[in-house]
This record gives C-alpha cells, sequence and structure tokens, in this order.
C-alpha cells in the first residue's frame, strides 16, 4: 500500500459525460500527479501540483482539468468524454523539500470505460 | 530529462537473480536513475533510486557504472511474483519540479 488513494477504482460512463477522479495524496506530500495510461500509449503525465499550485503540464487535453485543494487532495475532471479516453488514471504523490531525490508513489489507479 | 534504453522483454527463472539492464548515456550530472516496476494494470511500485553510489534496498540492488551512463538492477532471487514491467527513468532534480518520464520499459518474466 503506498498511502496514495484514489476514487473511484472503476467507472463507466457515455460518451459526452463528465466524471472526476478523486485522489488523496500521502500524508506530509505537497505533490500530486497525475497519469494516463491506455493501451496503446503506455504511461502519460498529465499534469503535477505543488501545494495547490500547478507546477507542470504534460499531454493533458483541454477537455481535462485538474486542481488541488487547499487540504492537498485533487480532483482530475474530464468532460466531453470520448471512446479514446477510456483508460487507467494514476495519481501519485510525492514529498516536499529542495532534494532531488524525493520519490513519487502511486496510487492504485482509476479505471475509466466510455461506452 | 535523459533518454533510456531498455530490452523490450527478458527471461529469468525463479530463484535466481535477474539482472535487468538499462543505458542513459544522456545523463546529466544532477539526474538520479530510477527504477519502477508495474505488476499487470497495478499503479507503478518505487523499486530503488540512485545518483552515483549503488543502493540496495529490501526489494533490490542498483549498479551505476562510474561513468553513470549505464545501469543494472538486480533482484537477487527472483519469484513469480516479480514478472511485470520494469521501468528506469532518469531524472532531473531541483526545485518541485518532480515528474517521471516513462518509457516502454522491460518486461520481466520469471518462468517455474
Amino acid at each position: 500500500d503506498s498511502g496514495v488513494t484514489q476514487t473511484p477504482k472503476h467507472l463507466i460512463t457515455a460518451t459526452g459525460q463528465r466524471v472526476t477522479l478523486r485522489c488523496s495524496p500521502r500524508s506530509g506530500d505537497l505533490s500530486v500527479y497525475w497519469y494516463q495510461q491506455s493501451l496503446d500509449q503506455g504511461l502519460q503525465f498529465l499534469i503535477q501540483y505543488y501545494n495547490g499550485e500547478e507546477r507542470a503540464k504534460g499531454n493533458i487535453l483541454e477537455r481535462f482539468s485538474a486542481q488541488q485543494f487547499p487540504d492537498l487532495h485533487s480532483e482530475l475532471n474530464l468532460s466531453s468524454l470520448e471512446l479514446g479516453d477510456s483508460a487507467l488514471y494514476f495519481c501519485a504523490s510525492s514529498p516536499p523539500g529542495p532534494s532531488s531525490g524525493n520519490t513519487i508513489y502511486f496510487g492504485e489507479g482509476s479505471w475509466l470505460t466510455v461506452v | 530529462d535523459a533518454k533510456t534504453t531498455q530490452p523490450p522483454s527478458m527471461d529469468c527463472a525463479e530463484g535466481r537473480a535477474a539482472n535487468l539492464p538499462c543505458n542513459h548515456s544522456t545523463i546529466s550530472g544532477n539526474e538520479y536513475v530510477y527504477w519502477y516496476r508495474q505488476i499487470h494494470s497495478q499503479g507503478p511500485q518505487y523499486i530503488i533510486h540512485g545518483l552515483k553510489n549503488n543502493e540496495t534496498n529490501e526489494m533490490a540492488s542498483l549498479i551505476i557504472t562510474e561513468d553513470r551512463k549505464s545501469s543494472t538492477l538486480i533482484l537477487p532471487h527472483a519469484t513469480l511474483r516479480d514478472t511485470a514491467v520494469y521501468y528506469c527513468i532518469v531524472r532531473a532534480g531541483g526545485g518541485s519540479n518532480y515528474k517521471l518520464t516513462f518509457g516502454k520499459g522491460t518486461l520481466l518474466t520469471v518462468n517455474p
């Protein structure tokens, strides 16, 4: 158990709908990361937040958005869903500090199926 | 972040050591070498990381060459549960931008 909690574990929704994935980081971790893993794309970095602020952006679609709240939990919002958005979405967290050796820990993921 | 090269797949007999190689010839001085693994559709699991020196923990050993252009992850006594995709990642440090960039990794199959 990495200490990173993601909900829901599984989600089935229709095209055009909107869903919210939730992540609770490990206690004390200030950074939260979101990754997408689809069958043909591997693990793709989407976005990172640090203590409520966006710090890095990857291949995140404009239909997707994220935020990190004052209690440090994070939500990934996916809207106007398409069949191709079906994937595993992972959240990860890492502790604060300037050290470049800080480890990132991953949750077990949220399976999204768009039908 | 520097790019890494790993073999797409490897086999290992149960109980034997698994040695997974990784080339990172363009690694720069402040980049760490990280190893993660992903057992089918589970969240990536941290294994070990290092900068210059060899490292060992309860899961594995990491051997980094002196020029830091390659490394080897060693699982000393592989079990069937070690069958997974293993990712070697180099990551720049500093500040709060710590994202990991995953490649395709090595699929390690441990055979009975």
